[in-house]
């Protein structure tokens, strides 16, 4: 059993598009972190979320930690073929010190 | 700046061999994580070191899997023997301290096929 599930799995669509990509646990985590990794390097992170109902912003990029801080969200406007990669979540679930990865959402830009 | 560098970036090998990966994390950092990705399983950590020394190896599949970390630019991860089933990426990853929600920075991975 996965700890962070992660949904959808896979997701291709065309550019300049908006997109929505979910992480859930019925866990709750003091920090939660959002990676990007390309094919064949290694996962790059994006954001990091602390706090319960915060919102970050990455340029195009919106990240949301659910105020029970056991689920987050990444929301992209106007996806460019740039995007394209695996999207990782990850965090570390109160009383556990294990860093623990989601199963990700592999993302297809087409142009 | 160099970031965290991984050797060999692929690795062939056969059932039974010992295979050991390579790490140099980044120059002052002083967390080392190794970890293992499938298509099946995700991303999986294996052991973290703080200081050279391993503080959590609860992730390492079985006795075949070890690591060392004998000073603080270089580590390995030595399977041996290896099996098919090992096939997999390994990354290894590195933090400027021992905080598990510390920003990780990987290296590029070494592909590990077992035939």
């Amino acid at each position: 059993t996965q700890l962070l599930e992660q949904s959808p799995q896979f997701l291709s669509i065309q550019e300049g598009e908006n997109l929505t990509v979910y992480c859930n646990s019925s866990s709750v985590f003091s920090s939660l972190q959002w990676y990007r990794q390309e094919p064949g390097e290694g996962p790059v992170l994006l954001v990091t979320v602390v706090t319960g109902g915060e919102v970050k912003k990455l340029k195009r990029l919106t990240f949301q930690f659910g105020d029970a801080r056991k689920d987050s969200s990444l929301h992209i406007t106007a996806a460019q073929p740039g995007d394209t990669g695996l999207y990782l979540c990850a965090g570390v679930p109160f009383g556990n010190e294990k860093l623990t990865f989601g199963t990700g959402t592999r993302l297809t830009i087409i142009p | 700046d160099a970031g965290v560098i991984q050797s060999p970036r692929h690795e062939v090998t056969e059932m039974g061999q010992e295979v050991t990966l390579r790490c140099k994390p980044i120059s002052g950092h002083n967390s080392l994580f190794w970890y293992r990705q499938t298509m099946m399983r995700g991303l999986e950590l294996l052991i973290y070191f703080n200081n050279n020394v391993p503080i959590d190896d609860s992730g390492m599949p079985e006795d075949r899997f070890s690591a060392k970390m004998p000073n603080a630019s270089f580590s390995t991860l030595k399977i041996q023997p290896s099996e098919p089933r090992d096939s997999a990426v390994y990354f290894c990853a590195s933090s400027a301290s021992g905080g598990l929600g510390d920003t990780q920075y990987f290296g590029p991975g070494t592909r590990l096929t077992v035939l």
